[in-house]
This record gives structure tokens, C-alpha cells and sequence, in this order.
């Protein structure tokens, strides 16, 4: 069973939609969650960070967080183009150990 | 520019040859990471350092090795490729606290 799990897709949405990415992982005792943006060719860039339960919103992004149910989503608001990417969600459960899932390909049709 | 530098950018190689992957950063970090990134399988962490002249094994070490003489550099060896070493290799590095990670740019290597 893999760590961290992620729907591979592609998902794909029309420019202005809600894309919906998830998350599940299995370490109960992860104490930080990110997601990452993967262009094709490009490095990973951090976009969103979460340590609490709840949402954390950053402009057209909006990280949930459910410990209890083991489970991290990504909502994108309002998706453009230049959204269409590789998102990856990654879990720490020490600085040591960051789990990342295989990743969500997204893409944002005009 | 403060930020991580991977060389080379791309390398083809010949099964049993020795190689490094070169990863230098200048944002005094003092965490290090090597990953590997495999279609379907994602990122993999290969070794890790916490410090300078400390470092770790990660998911999948076999194979690799890794020093850290100083802050700013973590070099990756693999001694004799084969070619399931195939793969991108991303080197990362965080600061104090450690958990955010920031990425170099990659060195996709082929080995034939």
C-alpha cells in the first residue's frame, strides 16, 4: 500500500471551473502536508502548505486538511491555462521522511 | 540569484560507468536532499543530510552515496550505473525548521 495516494487522471476542467485534487495518506502520525506544482520538465515548486485541520487559502488556492480522516485536498478556483500541470502532494512526518504521492495531472481547457 | 544548482542537466551513461550529480545550493540551508522521480512512482528520497558532515539513508540508498564536506554542496554518486538508475534526479534543500523543501532544477540521466 503506497503512502501517500493520489488520483492519477488526468483531470481535466474548463478555464474558470473548480478543479478538486486529493489526497490520502497513511502515516497517522504526519504532522505537515504540502502541495507542489510540477510543470512538465520543471522542478517541483511548493504552492500551498497546511498543519492544522481546516482550510488554508492562499489568492485562487485553498488547502483542506482532515486528519482524522487521513485526507489533504487541493481546490483551485477559477482555473486558467496556465494551471494545467502535475500537482504533487507531499507528507512529513519528520523533516527526514517527506512521502510524496505520484502526482495529479491537471488539465485547464480555455 | 539565491538558489539550488544541479549539474549536469541531462547525461547518458554507460551501464557500470561511475558518475556524480552535482548539487549546490547558497541559501545556507542546512538540510539536503536527493530524490528520484520515476513515471508513476514519484519522488523517492535517496539519501538526506541534516547538517554539514552528516548524512542519511532514505526510501531507496542502494546503489547511491552522498557526502557533505560543507553547507553548500551535496554531491551523488553512483558508483557503477545500471540502468534501472534511470531516472530524474532532484536534488532539495530546506532551512531552519526544515519541513518546506525547495527544489533544483533536475539532472535527467540515461543509462544504457
Amino acid at each position: 500500500q503506497k503512502e501517500v495516494e493520489q488520483n492519477s487522471g488526468p483531470l481535466s476542467v474548463p478555464e474558470g471551473a473548480i478543479a478538486s485534487l486529493n489526497c490520502t495518506y497513511s502515516d497517522r502520525g504526519s504532522q505537515s502536508f504540502f502541495w507542489y506544482r510540477q510543470y512538465s520538465g520543471k522542478s517541483p515548486e511548493l504552492i500551498m502548505s497546511i498543519y492544522s485541520n481546516g482550510d488554508k487559502e492562499d489568492g485562487r488556492f485553498t488547502a483542506q486538511l482532515n486528519k482524522a480522516s487521513q485526507y489533504v485536498s487541493l481546490l483551485i478556483r477559477d482555473s486558467q491555462p496556465s494551471d494545467s500541470a502535475t500537482y504533487l502532494c507531499a507528507v512529513n512526518s519528520n523533516n527526514n521522511d517527506m512521502r510524496f504521492g505520484a502526482g495529479t495531472r491537471l488539465t485547464v481547457k480555455p | 540569484i539565491a538558489g539550488i544548482t544541479q549539474a549536469p542537466t541531462s547525461q547518458i551513461l554507460a551501464a557500470g560507468r561511475r558518475m556524480t550529480l552535482r548539487c549546490t545550493q547558497d541559501m545556507r540551508h542546512n538540510a539536503m536532499y536527493w530524490y528520484r522521480q520515476d513515471l508513476g512512482l514519484g519522488l523517492r528520497l535517496i539519501h538526506y543530510s541534516n547538517t554539514a558532515g552528516t548524512t542519511g539513508k532514505g526510501e531507496v540508498p542502494d546503489g547511491y552515496s552522498v557526502s557533505r564536506a560543507n553547507t553548500d554542496d551535496f554531491p551523488l554518486t553512483l558508483a557503477s550505473a545500471v540502468p534501472s538508475q534511470t531516472s530524474v534526479y532532484f536534488c532539495a534543500s530546506a532551512g531552519q525548521g526544515g519541513d518546506t523543501q525547495y527544489f533544483g532544477p533536475g539532472t535527467r540521466l540515461t543509462v544504457l
